[in-house]
C-alpha cells in the first residue's frame, strides 16, 4: 500500500535552534518528493521538489534530503525563526494507470518559541 | 498564494443545503484539483480536472460535484449527500499532470450545522 509517514507529529523548539523533520514512504513507482509549508488557515506553499536522482536541495534555511534506496527524506531547518511555526507536509508523487498521483503525509506541526 | 483565489474564506451553511465553493486561477494551468483537509489527516483528493470540460473523481468524491467550463475556473459543490461536510477545502492547480508542482489557493473553511 502506498503510504507516506511523517515524524514527529509535532515539535517545539526555541528560536534560533535547528531541527529535522522526517518523511518515510512506501510509494512505488516513485516520481518525485515535495515538501510544503502550511501556515495555519492558509494553503500549502512549496519548499522543494526532488526527483529520484537528487540527494539534496536547499531553499534558504530549508534543506531537504532524499535517500531513494531507503525511501526516506528529511527537511532540515537551520536557525529557526518564529515565522517557521507551521505544518510541514511531505508529498510523494507516483505513477499509476491514470497517469500520476500524489500521496500526502499528515504533516509535522512545528512551533518555534522565543 | 500563486495566482489562485478561493472564495469565500469562511462559509457557514445549514445541514441539507448545497453550497458551492469558488476557485479561480490566472496561471494558465491546465490541471486543477480540489482537496479536503481534516485535523490530523493528510490532504485527500476530491476531484481533479486535467482539461476543460473533463474531470475525474478522486479518493473521496461522494457527496461532491464539480464543473470545468472554463480553464480558469473549477467550482466545487458540496451537496446535502456529503455526510461530514465541515472541513477546510483547498483548491490547487498545476501546469498539467500532478507530477508538476501544484500551487494551492488560500482555502475555504466550511462549517455546516
Amino acid at each position: 500500500k502506498n503510504q507516506v509517514e511523517q515524524s514527529p507529529q509535532s515539535l517545539i523548539i526555541l528560536e534560533g535552534k535547528n531541527c529535522t523533520l522526517q518523511c518515510n514512504y512506501t510509494v512505488s513507482p516513485f516520481s518525485n518528493l515535495r515538501w510544503y509549508k502550511q501556515d495555519t488557515g492558509r494553503g500549502p506553499v512549496s519548499l522543494t521538489i526532488m526527483t529520484f536522482s537528487e540527494n539534496t536541495k536547499s531553499n534558504g534555511r530549508y534543506t531537504a534530503t532524499l535517500d531513494a534506496d531507503t525511501k526516506q527524506s528529511s527537511l532540515h531547518i537551520t536557525a529557526s525563526q518564529l515565522s517557521d511555526s507551521a505544518s510541514y507536509i511531505c508529498v510523494v508523487s507516483f505513477r499509476n494507470q491514470a497517469g500520476t498521483a500524489l500521496i500526502f503525509g499528515k504533516g509535522t506541526t512545528l512551533s518555534v518559541s522565543s | 498564494d500563486g495566482g489562485i483565489t478561493q472564495s469565500p474564506k469562511y462559509l457557514f451553511r445549514k445541514e441539507g443545503q448545497n453550497v458551492t465553493l469558488s476557485c479561480e486561477q490566472n496561471l494558465n494551468h491546465d490541471a486543477m484539483y480540489w482537496y479536503r483537509q481534516d485535523p490530523g489527516q493528510g490532504l485527500r483528493l476530491i476531484y481533479y480536472s486535467q482539461i476543460v470540460n473533463d474531470f475525474q473523481k478522486g479518493d473521496i468524491a461522494e457527496g461532491y460535484s464539480v464543473s470545468r467550463e472554463k480553464k480558469e475556473s473549477f467550482p466545487l459543490t458540496v451537496t446535502s449527500a456529503q455526510k461530514n461536510p465541515t472541513a477546510f477545502y483547498l483548491c490547487a492547480s498545476s501546469k498539467s499532470v500532478p507530477s508538476y508542482e501544484q500551487y494551492f489557493g488560500p482555502g475555504t473553511r466550511l462549517t455546516v450545522t
